[in-house]
Formats: C-alpha cells, structure tokens, sequence
C-alpha cells in the first residue's frame, strides 16, 4: 500500500462541517501536513502538526492526530465555496525532510 | 502567490522531444524541489537542490535531468519524450536548512506538459 492514503472524494453542503481523513504507515512521522490546492494553482501549506501533539485549532480549520492509528483529520467548519479544493496530507519522518504526499482529497462544497 | 515562479505555463511537444522548464524560488529560500503531479501517480518527488547542489533524489527517471544555477534558479529538463511523461510539473521551495524534520514547501503555479 502507499505510505499516505486519502479518499478521493468528499462532498459537502456549504455551511456544514467538512472532515477529511488521513492515515499513514511510518510511525516515525514527525510532522504532519495539509496543503490544499486550487484550480490552476499550486499547493499552498494551510496547518501542519508535530507528532507529539493530539490536535492543533487553527480557525475554521481543526487538525486530529491520532497517533496509535496512524490517522489524521482535517476539520473545516462553516465550510464556504470557497473551500473547494483538492487537500493533501503529507508527511516528514524523522531523517527525511522530504514530505511524502497522499493523491489528494476533492472537496466540492455545493450550495 | 507563494513567490515562486515558473515558466512556461503550458507546454505542448511531441514524443521524443525535449524541454526545459524554469523555477525561480522565493527570495532567500536556497532549495528547490521538483515533482510531478498525474492522476494516476499523484505527486511525486523528482529531486532536490540546495545551494546550487543535488541534494535528494526521488523517482526521476534517467531521461530527466535538473540544476541550480548560481542566482539559485532551477532548471528541469526532460529529453525522449513519452506520452506518459505528460503531467504537470511543480516547482517547490523551502528555507529549511537542516536540523529538523519540519519543511514548509512553497509551490509554483506549475507548468502543464503535454506530450502527442
């Protein structure tokens, strides 16, 4: 299997909550990053969180670690249309700084 | 606007062609990261500079070549074009230097290769 796995889609209401999900192979993970991604557009880091910690608020944005399972979310509330982007999570482990990335998560946010 | 900039936006040849696209980083940022964005690899890591030197390498094929120039542009150039190398390219800085794991990448617009 790939080293970090997402779904490929996510559909939402606007104003609803959005969560989208993570999970990771290498327990030896040190920091734990989203980006998100618009049309046309490069990625473009919104949260990141250090393995040592549970959960990081950023906002709208709710970030959970959940070390045991080698699963992280990524919370959005009074999701917008705005938000309609492909997220990546993505990983670096301790003696590689180079963040291995999942396929990205579609999220559409409908009216 | 990450700061990072890349030419051309769009670039369409043919097979067995080759090309040369162009990074430009973030002032002050001293590594450059190449990957490669399809939909059925997903982004993938191509190489690494850092001050004008390799520095890592990922799944770049041997067709592929890239380099740091010293007022730190990058370039990637790509030779024998196939169909399947048809993707879009991103350039990534960072001004992590060394010490931690932790690595804020700012990416470029990218540029879309199509190879017919």
């Amino acid at each position: 299997g790939e080293d970090v796995e997402q779904s490929l889609f996510l559909s939402v209401r606007e104003g609803d909550s959005s969560v989208i999900n993570c999970t990771y192979t290498d327990s030896s993970s040190t920091y734990l990053y989203w980006y998100k991604q618009e049309p046309g557009a490069g990625l473009q880091l919104l949260t990141y969180i250090f393995s040592n910690m549970d959960m990081k608020q950023d906002q709208r944005l709710t970030v959970l670690l959940n070390k045991k399972d080698k699963h992280l979310s990524l919370r959005i509330a009074d999701t917008q249309t705005g938000d309609s982007a492909i997220y990546f999570c993505a990983e670096t482990k301790g003696g590689s700084y180079i963040p291995t990335f999942g396929r990205g998560t579609s999220l559409i946010v409908h009216p | 606007d990450s700061g990072v900039t890349q030419t051309p936006k769009h670039l369409i040849t043919a097979t067995g062609q080759r090309v040369t696209l162009r990074c430009s980083p973030r002032s002050g940022d001293l590594s450059v990261y190449w990957y490669q964005q399809s939909l059925d690899q997903g982004l993938q890591f191509l190489i690494q500079y850092y001050n004008g030197e390799e520095r890592a390498k990922g799944n770049i094929l041997e067709r592929f070549s890239a380099q740091q120039f010293p007022d730190l542009h990058s370039e990637l150039n790509l030779s024998s074009l196939e169909l399947g190398d048809s993707a879009l390219y991103f350039c990534a800085s960072s001004p992590r230097t060394s010490g931690s794991d932790y690595n804020e990448q700012f990416f470029g617009p990218g540029t879309r290769l199509t190879v017919l």
